[in-house]
């Protein structure tokens, strides 16, 4: 069964400090890796996707995560952080077998930026 | 935007009574998905649907059941609401691409 682990509960980060969140995954085979963000009272984003090839992904609102096979590990980074990335984020692994087609989540981790 | 919303967005109700949330999508996607959004769990899949009445279990699909007859709607149904499913539903849908798209969700409150 797939599962997905993301160690820090909470972060908190100064304006303009790097972020990296962590996502450790669980795959019987090579997985669909997903990073999605919840603003509060919001639904979830989708940031970036990992299917195959670059290990190195981009996304959307300067965000990027490397895949590490030998680590089963898809961190979530940005450079510099705005006060606007406060959220929670969530990792997410999928399988695509026959007709299922299901994503199991981690608990996610609720980012504070202070200014 | 993916075209989901989800009605009702807020919904007050007392254990036992049965609950219907309905989701609607515009753009003919085949995959359709329930879940459910709780603190220090994340979001855990309840029902899915690959199709018109072809549907299949998450892993939370006890006192949960769900019908797709059209392409654009998917119900979820609690037949007897419990207060522990007092909780963030939202449901979502897949593209060609497999990634999934989620709706504003409805907040479930049973008393």
């Amino acid at each position: 069964a797939q599962s997905v682990t993301q160690p820090d509960i909470h972060i908190t980060v100064s304006e303009g400090a790097s972020l990296e969140l962590r996502c450790n995954y669980s795959y019987g085979a090579t997985p669909y890796l997903f990073w999605y963000v919840q603003s509060p009272g919001q639904g979830l984003q989708l940031l970036l996707k990992y299917f195959s090839g670059d290990t190195l992904v981009q996304g959307i609102k300067g965000f990027e995560a490397e895949f590490k096979r030998s680590q089963s590990s898809f961190n979530l980074r940005k450079p510099s952080v705005h006060w606007s990335d406060a959220a929670e984020y969530f990792c997410a692994v999928g399988a695509n077998t026959g007709t299922a087609s299901k994503l199991t989540f981690g608990t996610g981790t609720r980012l504070q930026v202070t200014l | 935007d993916a075209g989901i919303t989800q009605s009702p967005r807020h919904k007050v109700t007392e254990t036992g009574t049965p609950v219907t949330l309905r989701c609607h999508q515009t753009e003919n996607h085949r995959y359709m998905y329930w879940y459910r959004q709780d603190p220090g769990h994340g979001l855990r899949l309840i029902h899915y649907s690959y199709g018109v009445k072809d549907t299949d279990k998450g892993e939370v699909s006890d006192g949960y059941s769900v019908s797709r007859s059209k392409t654009e709607d998917f119900l979820l149904t609690l037949e007897s609401a419990t207060s522990s499913q007092t909780s963030v539903y939202f449901c979502a849908i897949r593209d060609r691409a497999y990634e999934q798209y989620f709706g504003p969700g409805t907040r479930l409150t049973v008393t």
